[in-house]
């Protein structure tokens, strides 16, 4: 069974609009950290924000916020104000306690940001 | 710029060649990692290194040799690919000792053409 899924193959937005990103995932350890990165056309993947799993709050870095909803295993990235650079692929991930330093990702969503 | 650094950048290969991929990382990280990244498909580990000791192989096969002479430095040797093997080839570090949160930071990829 996948431990991370994205359902969402690609996603359109125009400039300026919230775009929201599903990933849902699946664990049986009590302690986890959940990870969006972002991959541009260049290849690298850039880091964007984290979530811990006993984190009471949601985590929010700049136009990035993820909505963590333990019950439910999501953790959606929300993008606010989408700008053009924006426009690429986007993996959610996760670290297990038991997996200790590696992560599983899922198959990425294609965010298209239109003008 | 990356603190993780690929080389090549692309890299084209007939199945009888030998050739190695070279990732150097500036960040004084002590675990290095190769991924997997293929069309469709969601990023694949394959090897794992912490103070320059394997840690992880996850069942890949001899065709694909790694080597950490130490902290900074990660090669993947290639031998004797197949068709299959075509794909972007991510390095990435990470800080052990972080517990969950430590985020890896990733090169910008070899892409591996097998011909």
């Amino acid at each position: 069974a996948q431990k991370i899924t994205q359902t969402q193959p690609g996603m359109f937005v125009q400039e300026k609009e919230a775009v929201t990103l599903d990933c849902t995932y699946d664990t049986s350890d009590p302690s986890y950290g959940l990870f969006w990165y972002k991959q541009p056309s260049s290849g690298e993947m850039i880091f964007l924000i984290y979530q811990g799993s006993y984190d009471q709050q949601n985590a929010t870095e700049g136009r990035y916020s993820l909505n963590f909803q333990k019950a439910r295993k999501s953790a959606n990235l929300v993008i606010s104000a989408s700008q053009l650079g924006d426009s690429a692929m986007y993996f959610c991930a996760m670290r297990e306690e038991g997996g200790y330093s590696t992560l599983t990702f899922g198959k990425g969503t294609m965010l298209l940001v239109s003008p | 710029e990356t603190g993780v650094t690929q080389t090549p950048r692309h890299l084209v290969m007939g199945m009888t060649n030998k050739k190695s991929l070279k990732c150097e990382q500036h960040l004084g990280h002590n675990a290095m990692y190769w991924y997997k990244q293929s069309a469709k498909k969601p990023l694949e580990l394959m090897f794992v290194y912490n103070f320059k000791e394997q840690t992880e192989n996850n069942s890949v096969p001899s065709r694909f040799s790694p080597e950490c002479p130490n902290s900074s430095h990660l090669f993947l040797h290639l031998h004797t690919l197949q068709p299959e093997d075509s794909a972007l080839y991510l390095c990435a570090s990470s800080q052990k000792g972080q517990g969950l949160t430590g985020e890896l930071f990733f090169g910008e990829g070899s892409r591996l053409t097998v011909l």
